[in-house]
């Protein structure tokens, strides 16, 4: 098992660009997550996915969309890119319903100047 | 809103002494508290985390210790290590969701 996985490990983007950040997991869970890392601030939920066909907003939404394009995938969508992006994203998953433990992807270190 | 507080955001110790960090949380029917380890440029690893109807949960030289009526909880590491320095986050459960609201976050050094 790979467990959670993202693409790219690190990406520069310019303001104004976009791009897709994907995650997958091979541990048929039912709940992905979308997490940011900024220096001091620990980490913020910017959407999740409870359940396949399902997604809702977190703590810090705006200027993200998502998409669980199947049981496996979340992908975080960056529409116009600002700097204020620039951060270490974090995917996680979690089995379901009545239980805990989120298990992390490696994260992909995002720059946007 | 939600919200968890955890202190202190950095902790030094002499390699062998204790370590102790603590949080507090808003919501009173939170009922899932992890601790997670995050090294340099890793991921988060979950270490240890408790449920609403335990009080105190230990694994070898870590144990985190529930007061639900101050709504805090505690990670204690015990005859610590080089190797425990990292960043240790708290997180709770928001009751109702799927959701989870993290700490800031330690820093710990162990001082050989």
């Amino acid at each position: 098992n790979a467990g959670v996985t993202q693409t790219p490990k690190f990406q520069v983007l310019k303001t104004g660009q976009s791009m897709t950040l994907q995650c997958a997991q091979d541990m048929n869970h039912n709940s992905m997550y979308w997490y940011r890392q900024d220096p001091g601030m620990g980490l913020r939920l910017i959407y999740y996915s409870a359940s396949e066909g399902t997604t809702d907003k977190g703590e810090v939404p705006n200027g993200y969309n998502v998409s669980r394009l199947n049981k496996r995938e979340f992908s975080l969508r960056l529409e116009s890119a600002a700097p204020s992006q620039t951060s270490v994203y974090f995917c996680a998953s979690k089995p379901g319903q009545g239980t805990y433990e989120q298990y992390f992807g490696p994260g992909t270190r995002l720059t946007v100047t | 809103g939600e919200n968890v507080e955890q202190h202190p955001s950095t902790l030094s110790v002499q390699e062998g002494d204790s370590a102790v960090i603590k949080c507090t949380y808003s919501d009173s029917a939170s009922n899932y508290f992890p601790w997670y380890k995050q090294e340099l440029g890793k991921r988060p690893q979950l270490i240890i985390d408790i449920r609403s109807n335990v009080g105190e949960k230990k694994d070898q030289r870590i144990a985190v210790t529930l007061n639900k009526t101050a709504k805090h909880f505690s990670l204690h590491i015990t005859e610590t290590q080089p190797e425990d320095s990292a960043v240790y986050f708290c997180a709770a459960s928001i009751a109702g969701t799927y959701k989870y609201i993290f700490g800031t976050g330690t820093r710990l050094k162990v001082l050989a």
